[in-house]
């Protein structure tokens, strides 16, 4: 299993800043993960954090408005950038552990609130 | 057709009622199969893989029926504390990255 921490927990932000959440993992992962889920709804990929290259992106999600960092093995950032309204929504950090089934651990989310 | 399809419920059930979940998935190349637990304002946390066999762990059973693609989660016996919503996750294999249900969610009364 993989124990993974996010900072902030939560946060309320005036439109048109920036937010950086962290992620940090107790172990070594390759595959690491940032979701957003919006109220009610089940979780969205927003991209795939790759260590030493670019985020690899979903449609519908850009590395302009969500930049994200991967410096090593247990840490990735997501910002989430020039945000609006339709921003707030629970991000969370993901990892797939290598093994049979490729099992996900989630941190316990960012819950950003925009005003 | 989404990729894994989920009746989002709710189920209200009563205290030790038995209670069943469907997942359909659409990519028949899927190989990883999941059910997660979902509390209020929570990370989703696994509850349990599924293997082709099928699988039990104390109340709760998973089965995978590949003809048909479908996964299902039995809960016998419910608790209040298993109100939540549960999550079908299927991975397509070749790669790390699964599918999520939209959840279906459980609220067992006394």
């Amino acid at each position: 299993s993989a124990v993974i921490s996010q900072k902030p927990s939560r946060d309320i932000c005036q439109r048109g800043t920036s937010l950086t959440i962290q992620c940090q993992v107790d172990s070594q992962v390759t595959m690491m993960f940032w979701y957003r889920q919006q109220p009610g709804q089940s979780l969205t990929l927003i991209a795939t954090a790759n260590q030493g290259s670019e985020a690899t992106y979903e449609s519908g999600f850009v590395i302009d408005k969500f930049p994200i960092s991967r410096p090593n093995l247990t840490f990735s950032t997501l910002t989430v950038s020039n945000m609006s309204p339709e921003d707030s929504s629970i991000y969370l950090c993901s990892v797939a552990v290598a093994g049979a089934n490729n099992e996900q651990f989630f941190g316990p989310g960012t819950r950003l609130t925009v005003l | 057709r989404k990729e894994v399809e989920q009746d989002p419920g709710p189920f209200n059930v009563p205290e030790g009622a038995t209670v069943a979940f469907n997942c359909t998935y659409s990519n028949s190349a899927s190989q990883s199969f999941f059910w997660y637990r979902q509390d209020c304002r929570k990370e989703p946390k696994l509850l349990m893989s599924v293997y082709s066999s099928g699988n039990e762990d104390g109340r709760f059973t998973a089965q995978l029926n590949r003809a048909s693609q479908y996964i299902s989660l039995l809960i016998r016996d419910s608790k209040l504390s298993d109100s939540a919503t549960y999550l079908c996750v299927v991975n397509p294999g070749g790669s790390y990255i699964p599918t999520f249900g939209r959840g279906t969610s459980l609220i067992v009364h006394p």
